[in-house]
């Protein structure tokens, strides 16, 4: 069974700072991985989609790459904002379609 | 991008009654919709699958009977919360994937709150 978990649960750093965000996945065998934003009792943002044959995706200040032998993905944050301030999910797909949710990282950015 | 919509965004009932939500995909058929609830502070679990014109497939430890699925159409999946009670309170969102889609576009939600 696929099972997927963000580390860390939550995260507060001044504006500015760079800031990592961890995926982990038991099953290798995904379809493809996908990075969420959530603001507060909102729907999904989706940040970027990465295909399970690609190894990093980039949309502006985010960057997300993926290593799918080990079980990885990270999200990186360039130059955080107190505007990036939302909980982010990393869900995996299979072939199925059916999305596994991460327990998500709670990050707040200072001013 | 693709458009999906939940109506309502935001309901409260009486214990015991029923509540149903929709999920319509605006600019797109979709073959498939999934059903997710995410509980304060967790994350989204998924309910089930439902396919256009066959009965939804329901995950281990979803009880069919009580969360009634419809998808009538390529557009529209209904949710429907039979006698609901206070602990069916929840954040509950549709997802839709049309035929060629590698992705999903998923609903803004619906706040449910059973008194």
């Amino acid at each position: 069974k696929q099972e997927v978990t963000q580390i860390p649960a939550a995260l507060s750093v001044p504006e500015g700072e760079n800031l990592v965000l961890n995926c982990s996945f038991t099953d290798s065998a995904i379809y493809n991985l996908q990075w969420f934003r959530q603001d507060p009792g909102k729907g999904l943002t989706s940040l970027l989609l990465i295909q399970s044959s690609q190894r990093e995706q980039t949309s502006g200040r985010l960057n997300a790459s993926l290593d799918k032998s080990s079980g990885r993905s990270t999200l990186y944050i360039a130059a955080s904002q107190p505007g990036d301030s939302a909980t982010y999910l990393c869900a995996v797909t299979s072939g199925t379609y059916k999305y596994i949710f991460g327990t998500g990282t709670r990050l707040k950015v200072l001013a | 991008g693709a458009v999906v919509s939940q109506h309502p965004s935001r309901v409260i009932c009486k214990s015991g009654t029923s509540v149903k939500i929709e999920c319509r995909s605006l600019d797109f058929q979709a073959t498939t919709m999934f059903w997710y609830r995410q509980f304060p502070k967790q994350s989204l679990m998924l309910m089930a699958t439902s396919n256009e014109g066959s009965k939804a497939t329901y995950e281990q430890g979803v009880e069919k009977d009580k969360f009634l699925i419809n998808h009538a159409s390529l557009t529209l999946s209904t949710l429907t919360v039979t006698s609901a009670h206070p602990e069916d309170s929840s954040f509950y969102i549709c997802s839709a994937r049309g035929s060629v889609a590698d992705t999903q576009y998923f609903g803004p939600g619906t706040r449910l709150t059973v008194l």
